[in-house]
């Protein structure tokens, strides 16, 4: 079967740094993709790894590691408005994505 | 960047009756795009991938008959919702690939059932 886990809610503090992890289990991988969704809104796309490694956009940063199947998000200087949820979605072929249940990130002052 | 303009932004009817949602891509051509239903608080759930100018694929378990997908033309997809009930209450979301491993998506519908 398909399925991907990530934790449903991680809390931190305005400034610090937050780490949102996500594992998988696909039949077919291209790559994984990192997604936010503030409430009540559209997913809005934030990364994208094929290969293994760091991608740095920003304060944002995602790491894949293909032999593990597994992958983070890194998010740095948090701010308010990051409060948000965040998705991990394995492209499986033809921008079709197979999606996690989402990590709730909740950010206190 | 990549637009993909969703209408409506909400809808409300009458159980039985029939609601359309439009998805088109305002800058590319998307010869695929994807319907997803995601239910407060849920992850987004893939219903069908829309195909332009072929029928649509649907995941398991998606009523093709209730949920009638059209992709006439590069740049729209509808999603029909048909003899709509309360269960189907739902945010519908739509997207398309407007680049290798991007997508974009419309800003969903968010549809009430009475």
């Amino acid at each position: 079967g398909q399925s991907l886990e990530q934790p449903s809610e991680v809390t931190a503090v305005e400034g610090a740094i937050v780490q949102i992890n996500c594992t998988y289990q696909t039949s077919g991988f291209y790559g994984l993709s990192w997604y936010q969704q503030h409430d009540g809104g559209a997913p809005t796309f934030l990364s994208y790894n094929a290969l293994d490694g760091l991608e740095e956009t920003g304060r944002f940063s995602s790491f894949l590691s293909r032999s593990d199947s597994y992958g983070y998000l890194l998010l740095q200087e948090l701010q308010m408005k990051d409060s948000a949820s965040y998705f991990c979605a394995v492209r499986r072929s033809n921008y079709q994505l197979i999606w996690g249940a989402g990590t709730k990130l909740i950010i206190k002052p | 960047g990549a637009v993909v303009s969703q209408h409506p932004s909400w809808v409300i009817c009458k159980s039985g009756t029939s609601v359309k949602i439009e998805c088109r891509s305002l800058d590319f051509q998307a010869t695929t795009m994807f319907w997803y239903r995601q239910f407060p608080k849920q992850s987004l759930m893939l219903m069908a991938t829309s195909n332009e100018g072929s029928k649509a694929t649907y995941e398991q378990g998606v009523e093709k008959d209730k949920f009638l997908i059209n992709h006439a033309s590069l740049t729209l997809s509808t999603l029909t919702v048909t003899s709509a009930h309360p269960e189907d209450s739902s945010f519908y979301i739509c997207s398309g690939g407007a680049g290798a491993n991007v997508l974009t998506f419309g800003a969903g519908s968010r549809l009430t059932v009475l």
